[in-house]
């Protein structure tokens, strides 16, 4: 089982609201991601991380921000929620040693925004 | 990256080995195959790889045909757990972060 962890599981919280999505992994994986994905649909990848203080943005435009200042956690930013961002979002990680299609993915947030 | 073709759906009986198959005739040299499982509102788990031997790990095994047109991924036993969508996807690893993206995969459902 990889040690991959994201809180909270399940969030729902009012338009405007600033939130942050957490996620942890003690694998010591210098490789971070941030999907998205909704019901029955594809995942998306929103944002990436090729270790301490490096992030870029994915193949799909998002509102959110992300961080990286320690090796094992890479936090989501949402600076005002809105309905739009009602999404399933899923972290995962990979060792920078093995293939790059070799990812393990946390349990994700469901969030909710009304 | 190489197209996949799965079969939509499968049944396999509890404690029997599940073979799942995938095509993917137009796989090019570079190219790894990895199978990827999603049970239903979880996180995808990756399951193995190869590039053309078998692969075997403590979940499944991978069987490539030597022209590495089509792939067999088999769970030996499978169990009611094991119920989920597969992927098979094809991918050149070149090192940078890039979309993990699923076709849609075989529903394997396990029947007690």
């Amino acid at each position: 089982e990889a040690d991959i962890y994201q809180t909270p599981r399940y969030l729902v919280i009012g338009t405007g609201k600033k939130i942050t999505l957490e996620c942890s992994q003690t694998m010591g994986h210098d490789k971070m991601y941030w999907y998205q994905q909704d019901p029955g649909m594809e995942l998306h990848l929103i944002h990436y991380s090729y270790g301490v203080n490096s992030t870029e943005k994915g193949d799909l435009s998002s509102e959110s921000t992300v961080s990286r200042i320690r090796t094992e956690h890479f936090p989501l930013t949402l600076e005002s929620a809105r309905p739009s961002h009602t999404s399933q979002y899923l972290c995962a990680s990979s060792d920078p040693t093995a293939n790059t299609y070799e990812q393990y993915f946390g349990p994700g947030t469901r969030l909710t925004v009304t | 990256d190489a197209k996949t073709t799965q079969p939509p759906s499968m049944d396999c009986a509890e404690g029997r080995a599940a073979n799942l198959p995938c095509n993917h005739s137009t796989i090019s040299g570079n190219e790894y195959v990895y199978w990827y499982r999603q049970i239903h509102s979880q996180g995808p788990q990756y399951i193995i790889h190869g590039l053309k031997n078998n692969e075997t790990n403590e979940m499944a095994s991978l069987i490539i045909t030597e022209d590495r047109k089509s792939s067999t991924l088999i769970l030996p036993h499978a169990t009611l757990r094991d119920t989920a969508v597969y992927y098979c996807i094809v991918r050149v690893d070149d090192g940078s972060a890039r979309q993990l993206t699923f076709g849609s995969g075989t529903q394997l459902t396990v029947l007690p």
